[in-house]
């Protein structure tokens, strides 16, 4: 079946970079997403790569896929105390419907 | 630039008592969803609605039913609260397969 796996919690000080994985099962997956959730906030939408593509880059942030092994990463560089939130990764799924499979979200923590 | 708005922000209610969370989007989507999210498990899928007219079942429907009002909104309605039920509940959009969604801001239910 369908499934996001992510670790629950990640603590960086204030400069370092920042790498959250994730792994996911469906290798159909068209897109793959990064949210982030600040306190009482929804969820925002980060950034997302296409399955063909091996990297994308943001300003401070990488996304890189791996699909042979279904794997996931977003790397914040210069991580800063604002970054501190719950980051999501998300997959597409085989489903034509535009549902999305979600990871249970990591908790970055970042130290001044 | 209003997106995704859900009322209310916040709810208490008593067992028993029934419940609509509202649900409108502005940005002329097709697809709508409701999920709720409750600590370490993520996001999980309650229903969705891929267009006007038609809703279908997530991962933990029961206890919930849905109104696809019409293309800008989507209702949630609890008949009987119960405890369980006490999460953060989320509204999301996104325009055909494979888009991202958006999220509103979250509706934080309590069951007594």
């Amino acid at each position: 079946g369908e499934d996001v796996e992510q670790s629950l919690f990640l603590s960086v000080r204030e400069g370092d970079s920042s790498v959250i994985n994730c792994t996911y099962t469906d290798s159909s997956s068209t897109y793959l997403y990064w949210y982030k959730q600040e306190p009482g906030a929804g969820l925002q939408l980060l950034t997302y790569i296409f399955s063909n593509m091996d990297m994308k880059q943001d300003q401070r942030l990488t996304v890189l896929l791996n699909k042979k092994d279904k794997h996931l990463s977003l790397r914040i560089a210069d991580t800063q105390t604002g970054d501190s939130a719950i980051y999501f990764c998300a997959e597409s799924g085989s489903s034509n419907t535009g549902k999305l499979i979600f990871g249970q979200g990591t908790t970055l923590q970042v130290k001044p | 630039n209003a997106g995704v708005t859900q009322t209310p922000k916040f709810q208490v209610l008593k067992t028993g008592q029934s419940m609509t969370l509202q649900c409108a989007q502005d940005m002329n989507h097709n697809s709508m969803y409701w999920y709720r999210q409750d600590p370490g498990m993520g996001l999980r899928l309650i229903y969705y609605s891929a267009s006007e007219g038609t809703t279908d079942k997530g991962e933990v429907p029961n206890g919930y039913n849905v109104s696809r009002l019409n293309k800008r909104e989507f209702s949630l309605r609890l008949e009987s609260a119960a405890p369980s039920q006490t999460s953060v509940y989320f509204c999301a959009s996104n325009e055909v397969n494979n888009q991202p969604q958006h999220f509103g801001d979250g509706t934080r239910l309590s069951i007594l």
